[in-house]
């Protein structure tokens, strides 16, 4: 079964930064295409981030994009996520996802089949 | 953007009826729609995924259907452990932007 731990997540404060951590087991992580969705405090789901496989190709949402890197190492089985210039609105709970499907111009059957437990941001002075 | 609708926002149910929870996208998706099922302080679990194709070890009586703007996820027979928050997904073509629906919260009735 697809194990997937975040860390990192705490409280900071507004204007900080804070570099989040997955770690991957139990299925072939080289080989996948890894994503951060988070969930506000009793919201929805929010995509923040995806990377591709070799890690060669990022994107992420309007909401995050210029302040969140997404990056990885494969050789530590890793997925991170750098988070820059917090706000009050990037306090969630952070998921790390791994994603079935590719981010291929056009594959859009492109979906999360396996979730952390997720790590809490809390952004406050 | 692709905007996806979900209908309704609550939906009270008591176990053994059947649930029966929509999406609707503001342009076609084709057929590139999944369905998540979230329960309280639990991480989102994939249950469908190109609008009809159970993931791997979902039940029977979850099941997807729709294709274009219209989908519909139905639970044939509702299992106290069903009730949950379910969302609907879907990948932009170009570039690669997942938008979720803002969710259904399946309750007991």
């Amino acid at each position: 079964e697809v194990q997937l731990l975040e860390s990192g997540g705490g409280l900071v404060q507004p204007g900080g930064s804070l570099r989040l951590s997955c770690t991957a087991s139990k299925f072939s992580f080289s080989t996948s295409v890894m994503a951060w969705v988070r969930q506000a405090p009793g919201k929805g789901l929010e995509w923040v981030s995806a990377l591709s496989a070799s890690g060669g190709a990022t994107y992420y949402a309007d909401s995050v994009g210029g302040r969140f890197t997404i990056s990885r190492d494969n050789s530590k089985n890793s997925l991170y996520l750098q988070m820059n210039s917090l706000t009050a609105d990037d306090t969630a709970i952070y998921y790390c996802a791994k994603v079935r499907g590719s981010l291929r111009l056009g594959e859009s059957s492109s979906y999360f089949d396996s979730w952390g437990q997720g790590t809490l941001v809390t952004v406050s002075s | 953007e692709i905007v996806l609708t979900q209908s309704p926002a609550i939906l009270s149910l008591s176990p053994g009826e059947r649930a029966t929870l929509s999406c609707r996208a503001s342009q076609t998706v084709f057929r590139y729609l999944a369905w998540y099922q979230q329960k309280p302080g639990q991480a989102p679990r994939l249950l469908i995924f190109d609008a009809s194709n159970r993931a791997t070890g979902i039940p029977a009586r979850f099941s997807g259907s729709g294709s274009g703007t219209d989908f519909t996820l139905t639970i044939s027979s509702l299992e106290p452990e069903d009730f949950a928050v379910y969302y609907c997904q879907h990948r932009n073509h170009w570039p690669p932007e997942y938008t979720f629906g803002q969710g259904t919260k399946l309750e007991i009735k």
